[in-house]
């Protein structure tokens, strides 16, 4: 099994909703990521857990509020987002951190703030 | 000067052709690379790796690496309609080069 699953595919929410992003990884793998994409734009690193522990956080608004239950899961909770938020959210995994560690991506969630 | 660079195209090629896309980087990332290919509405798959100076063939692409010039290239062979789709270069950097930064992307038209 190489893959990364996402959900959901879609999402819409208003400002004063609370969501949460799912992602999941059966490859063994102890580094995963969340990126976020605007359209016509390459991906931007939002987040990173290594061995199950934050690592990195790019500055990102306290709106968005990562957790890794399991080496296998990672969540990405939303509350009180704002419109610009809207854009594909995706999930990556690695084998480990570092530079030879190849990421393989999430199909990813389509979310629009309204 | 951006960590890693891409002319954002369109790249147009007939089918059946070569098709090259480049990249450059600066000395702030890692000299590991992947190229990936993103279809648009859909996620980035990683296509091609990249770790040492030279050549590196996989079915119908190449990547090349020439850590001298700070350049890295992707070679797409016999090109198909179907690899039309904007390819995404990227490198690790920072502590522990745990993240990935990516150029703007290339995107590459085949024309039947």
């Amino acid at each position: 099994d190489t893959e990364v699953t996402q959900t959901p595919k879609h999402l819409v929410m208003g400002m004063t909703n609370k969501k949460s992003l799912k992602c999941e990884q059966h490859m063994g793998h102890r580094a995963m990521y969340w990126y976020k994409q605007k359209a016509k734009k390459p991906p931007e690193l939002m987040f990173v857990y290594s061995y199950e522990k934050l690592s990195i956080n790019e500055s990102v608004p306290s709106r968005f509020s990562p957790e890794c239950p399991n080496s296998s899961l990672l969540n990405l909770h939303l509350h009180a987002l704002q419109p610009e938020d809207s854009a594909l959210y995706l999930c990556a995994s690695s084998q480990g951190p570092g530079e030879m560690n190849e990421q393989f991506f999430g199909p990813g969630t389509r979310l629009t703030v309204l | 000067q951006k960590e890693v660079e891409q002319n954002s195209g369109p790249l147009s090629v007939p089918e059946g052709a070569i098709a090259s896309l480049n990249c450059t980087y600066s000395d702030r990332v890692s000299q590991s690379f992947f190229w990936y290919r993103q279809y648009s509405g859909k996620s980035p798959e990683l296509i091609m790796s990249i770790y040492s100076n030279g050549d590196k063939e996989d079915g119908r692409f190449t990547a090349q690496l020439n850590k001298a010039s700070q350049y890295v290239s992707l070679l797409i062979r016999d090109s198909q309609p179907s690899d039309s789709a904007t390819y995404l270069c990227a490198a690790p950097k920072g502590t522990g080069f745990q993240k990935l930064v990516f150029g703007t992307g290339t995107r590459l038209l085949v024309s039947p």
